[in-house]
């Protein structure tokens, strides 16, 4: 069955520390990958995305994820968090066509420690 | 930028009643969805709907959802009796329709069954 997992239900950083936030998931093909933020009382922002190409992606504030399909892997990470990423990410894999549904982990809520 | 936009913010209504809940999709997006998150859970899809029809569905979904696009611009989601396991928060989405697929996603809608 398809899944996402994100291992990490809370992770609380250091503000100017790194941040690495993990996902796995489990795709028959190979799927179209997301993160997304909700901050309180918001919607879900995409972040960045991976559809091909180079495993590397860059996204909005800052963030980079790596897509690692031996390890059926989709990190996000941050060299140097601000207290302004304090919110829940959610990691999401779809398929290669439009119309059809993503599959959402369970959110890791980040804390950000002055 | 362009972004969906969903009203009302927040709902409350009896168990038994009917609610509608709205939403303004990105102008020139073709595809449009429907997810909920209930409290302390993960993101669910509902249902996708393209050219004024349900494209793909859930098992959630079931007969007391429906869905509609009564004009040009507004696609809404109706729960014809509501339940207390209703409760959640209910995002729209809309996505553009071409290969590189990306979901945009609105503010949502708390809603409050009691």
């Amino acid at each position: 069955a398809q899944s996402v997992t994100q291992p990490d239900i809370h992770i609380t950083v250091s503000e100017g520390a790194s941040l690495e936030l993990r996902c796995n998931y489990s795709y028959g093909a190979t799927p179209y990958l997301f993160w997304y933020v909700q901050s309180p009382g918001q919607g879900l922002q995409l972040l960045l995305k991976y559809f091909s190409g180079d495993t590397l992606v860059q996204g909005i504030k800052g963030f980079e994820a790596e897509f690692k399909r031996s390890q059926s892997s989709f990190n996000l990470r941050k060299p140097s968090v601000h207290w302004s990423d304090a919110a829940e990410y959610f990691c999401a894999v779809g398929p290669n066509q439009a119309g059809t549904a993503l599959i959402f982990g369970k959110g890791t809520t980040l804390s950000v420690s002055s | 930028e362009p972004e969906v936009t969903q009203t009302p913010s927040h709902q409350v209504t009896q168990m038994g009643q009917e609610v509608i809940l709205r939403c303004v999709p990105i102008s020139n997006h073709l595809y449009f969805y429907w997810y909920r998150q209930i409290l302390g859970q993960k993101v669910e899809f509902l249902v996708s709907f393209y050219n004024n029809e349900i494209s793909e569905k859930s098992e959630i979904f079931d007969d007391q959802f429906s869905v509609e696009r009564p004009d040009g611009s507004n696609f809404t989601l109706k729960i014809r009796s509501t339940k207390l396991e209703d409760s959640a928060m209910y995002f729209c989405a809309s996505s553009e329709g071409s290969l590189s697929e990306t979901q945009y996603f609105g503010p949502g809608t708390r809603l409050l069954v009691l």
